[in-house]
């Protein structure tokens, strides 16, 4: 089964809501990212938060890592109609070299 | 700023055609991977390369091949196309072990 999975698999909200994704992953990780796709396009990287960190800002996005319990959120605050994208964590296993896994996404829906 | 670039956006073959998806970055970075993304599977690593002419295994090898003759050009390459190669390929490349950058996508459809 995959290393990182998102939940929920979708969600709908309105502009202005606050938006939380989470990431579940299975082994220990040197760090974990949050990508964006826009539909029928490539994935953009968000940002990434490492393995001895517990929370990172980018501007709107808000990250949390809790590695007891293997899990990541993603909160975008006051989400506009553009944030509608798929949302995908990633990780990087401290054994797995040079391989990044992806989780399945978490597809959010922001109604104008 | 960093790019990535996909030989196609759309793609149509037929069975048993020889297909191939070319994806070059101007970034000057060193590993460079291929993805299929299929719904509801996320994306899956096929192959990736961490230096010219070098080549790693994904988790998806099976009916594909790569080729790196070039630091910014990383080629896949599906020898005997077959209907359930029909997919969206993602290229990606990155400079260590973390950030991706992404190509924009290749959707291939294979009737």
């Amino acid at each position: 089964s995959q290393q990182g999975e998102e939940d929920p698999q979708a969600l709908s909200i309105q502009e202005g809501e606050n938006a939380t994704m989470n990431c579940s992953y299975k082994t220990s990780i040197n760090n974990l990212q949050w990508y964006r796709q826009n539909s029928g396009r490539g994935l953009v990287h968000l940002i990434l938060i490492r393995s001895n960190e517990r929370e990172k800002h980018s501007g709107r996005l808000r990250v949390t890592l809790d590695t007891s319990k293997k899990s990541s959120s993603l909160l975008i605050t006051a989400s506009r109609a553009a944030d509608t994208a798929s949302y995908f964590c990633a990780t990087d296993a401290v054994t797995g070299g040079f391989k990044t896994i992806f989780g399945a996404g978490t597809r959010l829906f922001v109604k104008a | 700023d960093v790019k990535v670039t996909q030989s196609s956006r759309y793609l149509v073959k037929r069975t048993g055609e020889k297909v191939f998806l070319e994806c070059v970055q101007d970034m000057d970075h060193e590993n460079m991977f291929w993805y299929r993304q299929d719904p509801g599977l996320g994306l899956r690593l096929i192959y990736f390369s961490y230096d010219v002419k070098m080549k790693e295994k994904g988790d998806i090898p099976e009916g594909y091949s790569v080729s790196r003759e070039k630091k910014e050009r990383f080629s896949l390459i599906l020898e005997s196309a077959s209907t359930n190669q029909t997919s969206m390929y993602l290229c990606a490349s990155s400079l260590v072990t973390d950030t991706q950058y992404f190509g924009p996508g290749t959707r291939l459809t294979v009737l």
